[in-house]
């Protein structure tokens, strides 16, 4: 079985400000993960993923995260806010070569003060 | 290629109607999805499928039914429509293997049952 956890339903920062959205993980099998972002009446695109490559991943934007197998964590980061990052994110795991269901976490808001 | 596409973007039904959501994706991706979100609840899946004919029910498919008659084309049938079924849904499509089982989401339809 698997499962998210994303700590934190609304993270709010200062423009400028580091980003850390929290993500952590169960999975029985090694996970294929991912962090989704949806910005106001859109669908989910993919910012970054995972997949047994490198632990550190980057996405687009600027924002990377990093593979914590010992922490069962896959956090995001991005050194500097935006406003235009104010959205939505998902993080999402699946199990590598197995089930091909994805589960998500609850989402976290980000709000970006200037 | 225009990805995955869904329509309506919005409807307005009233109890006891009954509707299509229509979704449609041009990659020949074999695995689709169909969501719910609510707020803060994140995505709950309704069904799946894994391939033309093929489909299976995921967390929360009372109410709902689904077609796959073709790689393309993945509609979700609501008969009788509910206060309950108020929500945004979202088709995804995924493609498997190669590290990827990243899902690619349509721009979703804003249902209202009144």
């Amino acid at each position: 079985a698997q499962s998210v956890t994303q700590l934190g339903s609304h993270v709010s920062v200062s423009e400028g400000a580091l980003v850390l959205l929290r993500c952590n993980y169960s999975s029985s099998v090694p996970p294929y993960l991912f962090w989704y972002v949806q910005y106001p009446n859109q669908g989910l695109q993919l910012l970054l993923k995972y997949t047994s490559a490198a632990t550190l991943v980057k996405g687009i934007n600027g924002f990377e995260a990093e593979f914590k197998k010992s922490e069962t964590s896959f956090h995001l980061t991005k050194p500097s806010a935006h406003m235009s990052d104010a959205a939505e994110y998902f993080c999402a795991v699946s199990e590598a070569g197995g089930s091909y269901i994805p589960t998500f976490g609850r989402g976290t808001s980000l709000i970006v003060h200037p | 290629n225009a990805g995955v596409t869904q329509t309506p973007k919005f409807r307005i039904l009233k109890i006891g109607q009954s509707m299509t959501l229509q979704c449609a994706q041009d990659m020949n991706h074999n695995y689709m999805y169909w969501y719910r979100q609510d707020p803060g609840m994140g995505l709950k899946l309704i069904y799946y499928s894994v391939g033309a004919g093929i489909t299976d029910k995921g967390e929360v498919p009372n109410g709902y039914n689904v077609s796959r008659s073709t790689t393309e084309d993945f509609p979700l049938r609501l008969e009788l429509a509910a206060p309950s079924q108020t929500s945004v849904y979202f088709c995804a499509s995924m493609v498997r293997g190669g590290g990827r089982d990243e899902q690619f989401f349509g721009p979703g339809t804003r249902l209202t049952v009144l």
